[in-house]
């Protein structure tokens, strides 16, 4: 099957935990993204990583940061945790390019206590 | 900077009538590539349609819509609502190819009996 694969689909945690969310693609893309969606459904880009390389960083604060051992894996781990993290993480992949077709994982859903 | 300009809020309709969800946006780069993303509940989004061409209408699944770059718009369609076209809309953007898609606020469609 090809599609965008996400890990874990929910993860509840306590403020100042660090967590890590996994990410794999199938789709044979070279471009890959976090995007968060808060609870009132804005969907904001956080990263973009091409072919291992980080070409968009959007205004997110420091205890985010992703990984990206290969074009078809990118990670996003949160040292830190603070309330306003508590949202869905989709991570999506494309071909290079903003002018092709995101596919989307299915989430996780991160909620900090 | 860019921008993408939606129908704020909840449209509810009747299922039969016609659908219009509004999308502007704003850029200074002449070649934009504007998209439609549904999510449905509980599922991420997928691209409904996508164009970058000028005045010409692209239609999928029912939908349509035409990008019209003299008055900034590609406006979201359909001859008549389904109780299954019930979701949440985003329009996006690519005003430069090589960055991201930037997502409006997204419009949630209410469609009942």
């Amino acid at each position: 099957e090809t599609a965008v694969f996400q890990t874990p689909n929910y993860h509840v945690t306590q403020v100042g935990n660090e967590v890590s969310f996994n990410c794999k693609q199938t789709l044979g893309h070279d471009t890959m993204y976090w995007y968060k969606q808060d609870s009132k459904k804005l969907l904001k880009i956080m990263f973009s990583y091409n072919n291992k390389q980080l070409i968009v960083n959007e205004t997110v604060p420091r205890r985010f940061s992703p990984q990206s051992s290969d074009k078809a894996h990118l990670n996003l781990r949160i040292k830190s945790v603070e309330p306003e993290d508590s949202a869905v993480y989709l991570c999506a992949s494309s071909y290079l390019g903003g002018t092709e077709t995101l596919y989307f994982g299915s989430g996780t859903r991160l909620t900090v206590l | 900077g860019d921008s993408v300009t939606q129908t704020e809020g909840l449209v509810t309709l009747t299922e039969g009538l016609p659908v219009m969800l509004n999308c502007t946006y704003q850029t200074i780069y002449s070649n934009p590539f504007l998209f439609w993303y549904v999510q449905h509940l509980n599922e991420s989004p997928r691209l409904l349609l996508k164009s970058f061409t000028d005045n010409k209408r692209t239609e999928h699944q029912g939908f349509h819509a035409t990008l019209h770059k003299s008055s900034s718009s590609f406006h979201l369609q359909k001859s008549s609502a389904q109780l299954s076209d019930s979701a949440l809309y985003y329009c996006a953007l690519s005003a430069n190819s090589g960055t991201y898609q930037r997502f409006g606020t997204g419009t949630k469609l209410q469609v009942v009996p």
